[in-house]
């Protein structure tokens, strides 16, 4: 079946420091998102990414964060200058729509993003 | 604007005995909801969709859950637990249309007694 996938599956970051986490969606997927969940909370939304272009973002998403689809697999988060509670762990979905019932997001595994 | 409350952040039940998870929800057009599961050190896992077609959805691992639009529930259960079953699970409504806002619950932590 196929699947979103994550990498790394852990980063280690010194504070202020520029991270890039990477995501391959779903191939015939068009639709691509990056959530965070901080140790002991919930899941939370950062931002929605189709045609090439941010289409939603959370008020989390700041200047310090980027999204990139550098070629046609790859779906990259950009964390410019780290700080401590960015520590983390960052979920790449996708979907292939938005909405009925192909509306469903895959999730990868995810990647712990530690900044020490 | 939309939420989701997971009444129990944890639920203990012994093998063999009824699962319930609850979960309500608001939005403000009509909701696309699901069922998520995490497993200790692993991804978020679809277990079961509901996006306006039967109320009663089953999902995978023996899970089903009932969108009661009257209570703004969404409830997942299982008849028999399993010790497999163990894991964080998590409510998510979705907007049907435009752009796709997801919103998650605080997540329930289910443990197995054997």
């Amino acid at each position: 079946e196929p699947e979103v996938t994550q990498t790394p599956s852990h980063q280690v970051t010194q504070m202020g420091q520029e991270v890039i986490l990477r995501c391959v969606p779903i191939s015939n997927h068009l639709y691509f998102y990056w959530y965070r969940q901080i140790l002991g909370q919930k899941v939370e939304f950062l931002v929605s990414f189709y045609n090439n272009e941010i289409s939603e973002k959370s008020e989390i998403f700041d200047d310090q964060f980027s999204v990139e689809r550098p070629d046609g697999s790859n779906f990259t988060l950009k964390i410019r200058s780290t700080k401590l509670e960015d520590s983390a762990m960052y979920f790449c979905a996708s979907s292939e729509r938005t909405g009925g019932p192909k509306n469903i997001q895959y999730f990868g595994a995810g990647t712990r993003l530690s900044v020490l | 604007a939309q939420s989701v409350t997971q009444l129990d952040s944890h639920v203990s039940v012994s093998e063999g005995t009824p699962v319930l998870l609850r979960c309500n929800y608001s939005s403000s057009y009509s909701p696309s909801l699901f069922w998520y599961v995490q497993h200790p050190n692993k991804g978020l896992q679809l277990l079961l969709k509901y996006t306006s077609a039967a109320t009663l959805v089953k999902g995978i691992n023996g899970f089903e859950a009932e969108f009661k639009k009257s209570e703004t529930s969404f409830h997942l259960t299982k008849p028999s637990a399993h010790m497999s079953d163990a894991a964080e699970y998590f409510c998510v409504v979705a907007n049907s249309g435009g752009y796709q806002k997801v919103t998650f619950g605080i997540g329930t932590k289910l443990q197995v007694i054997p």
